[in-house]
Formats: C-alpha cells, structure tokens, sequence
C-alpha cells in the first residue's frame, strides 16, 4: 500500500521560480527521504531527514518535517530548467525491514 | 562501484514468451528489491529480498512473476508467460540497511509485451 501521498501530482513554473512539494504518510517513521526521476532513468537519492528533524538544506533543496502531522515538504530554490523531473517521498517505517514505501510522485516543469 | 546494473535496458517481446530481467546489486547491499512503473498506476513494489532470502512477495500481482537471488551479486525477475499488460518499466534498487541510508536504483527495464 502507499504510504506516501505526493501533492501535487504536478507543477509548471518558470525558472527562478521556487518549487514546493508536500508529502503525507500514515505511519511513524525513521526517516523520510526524497527522490529524483528524470525522463527515462532511474530514481536518485537527493536528501534524508530523520524523525527527529525538522528541517534540513542542501543546496538549493531545503526539506521539512512534521511529525505531528505526518507531512514534509520539498522546496526547490531559484529553479532551473535541468530541475524538470519526478519527484517521490519515501517513508523508512519503524520496524519495515529496510523497506522504503514510495509516494506516486510531483511531476515538475520548469519552463525557461 | 559502477552502481546496480540491470539488463537489458530494453526489451520488447511477443505476448506468451518467457521475460528474464536481470540486476546486479551494489556489492556490500543487503537489500534488494523490485519495482515496476506504469503512468497508471505508479511505482509499484514487486518483492525484496534480505541477504538472498524473499522478504516479502505480495506485490508479485501473478503467479506469471517469479523472482530468484541465488547469490549476493544478482537477482532475476521472471515473466512466464508473458501478456501486453505487463508492459512497463522495470527497476532493481538495492541498499545496505542500517540507520539512515538510501536506495539506489539501476535504470531500469523497459519491456514492452506486444
């Protein structure tokens, strides 16, 4: 079953634009992590915040956590056509056995 | 590590042949699990596997899918006999399970059942 639940399904901005992505889960967790796809590849890491975060940066990417309402979000900073992608959540459920569940994803569109 | 690795990239098949995707884990991963997306319905999870061992099958949608891993550097996904509707994009990913780690994914399969 999902346990991630990505809003919106997607988004077309223009670049320098910020992005936001949301992300919902049903279960407690040890970390929540985000992911890119580009067309025709496959999923990438991009950055891991643990349950007892709130909010992490890297780079352009600055993610948030909310325990108490089992959401996070993935902002994207002064976005740049290259950032045209899939974006997924996935939860690391306490006791999953090293399973990740994936949310369906954002599909962003930054237009030049 | 040239990262997990699966083949063949493509694949295109006539409806009732027998499918054999292939991947080869990161070395030193003691997970590994199946995937396959479709604009339908997603990125699905099929099986995963810990140390060799099947964890968990329940997303295997038939008894047409099989998976093995006979050892810790490659895992099979079997489709017998293949049908249209599985046409999709395959991926392995695989990660080495401790606090806070990551999966990483190969580029998938793409098989189209005609």
């Amino acid at each position: 079953s999902q346990q991630g639940e990505e809003d919106p399904q997607a988004l077309s901005i223009q670049e320098g634009e910020n992005a936001t992505m949301n992300c919902s889960y049903k279960t407690s967790i040890n970390n929540l992590q985000w992911y890119r796809q580009n067309s025709g590849r496959g999923l990438v890491h991009l950055i891991l915040i643990r349950s007892n975060e709130r909010e992490k940066h890297s780079g352009r990417l600055r993610v948030t956590l909310d325990t108490s309402k089992k959401s996070s979000s993935l902002l994207i900073t002064a976005s740049r056509a290259a950032d045209t992608a899939s974006y997924f959540c996935a939860t690391d459920a306490e006791g999953s056995q090293g399973n990740l569940i994936f949310g369906k994803g954002t599909k962003l569109s930054v237009k030049p | 590590d040239a990262g997990v690795i699966q083949s063949p990239r493509h694949e295109v098949t006539e409806m009732g042949q027998e499918v054999t995707l292939r991947c080869k884990p990161i070395s030193g991963h003691d997970y590994l699990f199946w995937y396959r997306q479709t604009m339908m319905r997603g990125l699905e999870l099929l099986i995963y596997f810990n140390n060799n061992v099947p964890i968990d099958d329940s997303g295997m949608p038939e008894d047409r899918f099989s998976a093995k891993m006979p050892n810790a550097s490659f895992s099979t996904l079997k489709i017998q006999p293949s049908e249209p509707r599985d046409s999709a994009v395959y991926f392995c990913a695989s990660r080495f399970w401790a606090a806070n780690t990551e999966a990483f994914f190969g580029q998938g399969t793409r098989l189209t059942v005609v």
